[in-house]
Formats: structure tokens, C-alpha cells, sequence
């Protein structure tokens, strides 16, 4: 049972345009969800996360959209640059408990053109 | 500061032999987690310590696996008797605490031929 699911797979976008990587979740005690960057070689590194009590957050050029109610998020890169290009993991956890890890989705490779 | 580290960055082994996989979190972290990342199989949750305590070993593929963790600090993940669908890179990832960001370490590329 894939309890996040990420998409699209892969992503082309113009330099300066917006990304956008969407990922659905089934469980409903998730409470903690980070995006991950990851570079080829390259452990993920984390880029930024939400908690379900807040519909957005912005870092920079990154934000993170939340619909609770749809249990679904979004992550939104702005002014994309070539340097963005990567694999964009979405996950979730229930911090608050268990014993559990994250949970990944399948992974965006996102390609930023010059 | 430094970050989260682990040896080997890369490992081959022969099917059947034993392999011991070593993280160092970063210091202060009392949460500390391997995950294990393959093309078929994506990013997959191993085994969570609190401290040296591993509260739930179910995520473990096999009782082939298994991990310990001293002096709340270094933890070693240790395969016996490999086999080639262990092929994967072996991620650990620490935090300060359970309930906040997790950060990973570049990873053991693991090779069984």
C-alpha cells in the first residue's frame, strides 16, 4: 500500500518559471511533512516542511501548500533556476508518536532549461 | 557544523558474506534512522533509535538485518549473509528529537555480486 503518492514523475520547466510537484497522502495521523532535495550521489538534503495546523509556508523560493481537508500538498518553486534541477522527494511521518520513520513518495526529477 | 556521516561510502561484497555499515550522527541528536533507497523499491523506512533503544524492528527486511546503536551516538547496521537484492544505498538520517526534522548522511552504496 503506497500510503504517499507523488507526481508527476519527472518535470521539465523553463528557467524562471514555477514548479510544481503534488503529493497525496492516505493516512490521517501523518502530522510532519518535509520535502527532500537529492542530488545524484547525494544523500537527501531537507528543503522544507509543514505541519497540518497551517495551509502554507514560504522559505525563499519554496513553498509548501496544505489541504488538510483533501489530504493532499504541494510544493512551489519559484523563479526556478537550472541549479533546482534535482529529484524532489514529498514524505510524512507521525511525529507525534509510533515508531515509524518517513514515508516517501516515489520522487519528481525536475529538470530546470536555461 | 559537521553534518551526518557514514562508512563506507562505498561497499562490494560476494553474495553470502557478511557487512557492517556505519553511522555517526550529528552530535546532540537523540533521534537516528536508516532507510535504504533503491530504484525498484524507492526510499524505505529500516529502523528508528531513540537513544540505543529501538522501540520497533518490524521495518527490518529480513532477520538477516539488524542494528544496534552505543552510547547514544554511532549506530552500525549489520547484513549477514548478503544476497544480490540487498544491492541498494543504505541512507541514516539523525534529529534532535522524533518530532523534528530528520537530516541524512550521504549514504553507503552497498554492491552484492
Amino acid at each position: 500500500q503506497q500510503q504517499v503518492k507523488q507526481s508527476p514523475q519527472s518535470l521539465i520547466v523553463q528557467k524562471g518559471g514555477i514548479s510544481i510537484i503534488n503529493c497525496a497522502y492516505e493516512n490521517t495521523a501523518f502530522d510532519y511533512f518535509p520535502w527532500y532535495q537529492q542530488f545524484p550521489g547525494k544523500g537527501p538534503a531537507l528543503l522544507i516542511a509543514i505541519r497540518p495546523d497551517v495551509s502554507e509556508k514560504k522559505e525563499g523560493r519554496f513553498t509548501i501548500s496544505f489541504n488538510k481537508s483533501a489530504k493532499q500538498f504541494s510544493l512551489h518553486i519559484m523563479d526556478s533556476q537550472p541549479g533546482d534541477s534535482a529529484t524532489y522527494f514529498c514524505a510524512a511521518k507521525i511525529a507525534g508518536g509510533g515508531a515509524d520513520g518517513l514515508t516517501f513518495g516515489k520522487g519528481t526529477h525536475l529538470i530546470i532549461q536555461p | 557544523g559537521a553534518g551526518v556521516s557514514q562508512s563506507p561510502s562505498n561497499k562490494v561484497t560476494e553474495k553470502g558474506k557478511d557487512v557492517e555499515l556505519r553511522c555517526d550522527p550529528i552530535s546532540g541528536h537523540t533521534a537516528l534512522y536508516w532507510y535504504r533507497q533503491s530504484l525498484g523499491q524507492g526510499l524505505e523506512f529500516l529502523i528508528y533509535f531513540q537513544g540505543n533503544s529501538a522501540p520497533d524492528k518490524s521495518g527490518l527486511p529480513s532477520d538477516r538485518f539488524s542494528a544496534e546503536r552505543t552510547g547514544g551516538s554511532v549506530s552500525t547496521l549489520t547484513i549477514q549473509r548478503t544476497q544480490q537484492e540487498d544491492s541498494a544505498v543504505y541512507l541514516c538520517a539523525s534529529s534532535l528529537a522524533r518530532a523534528l526534522g530528520e537530516y541524512f548522511g550521504p549514504g553507503t552504496r552497498l554492491t552484492v555480486t
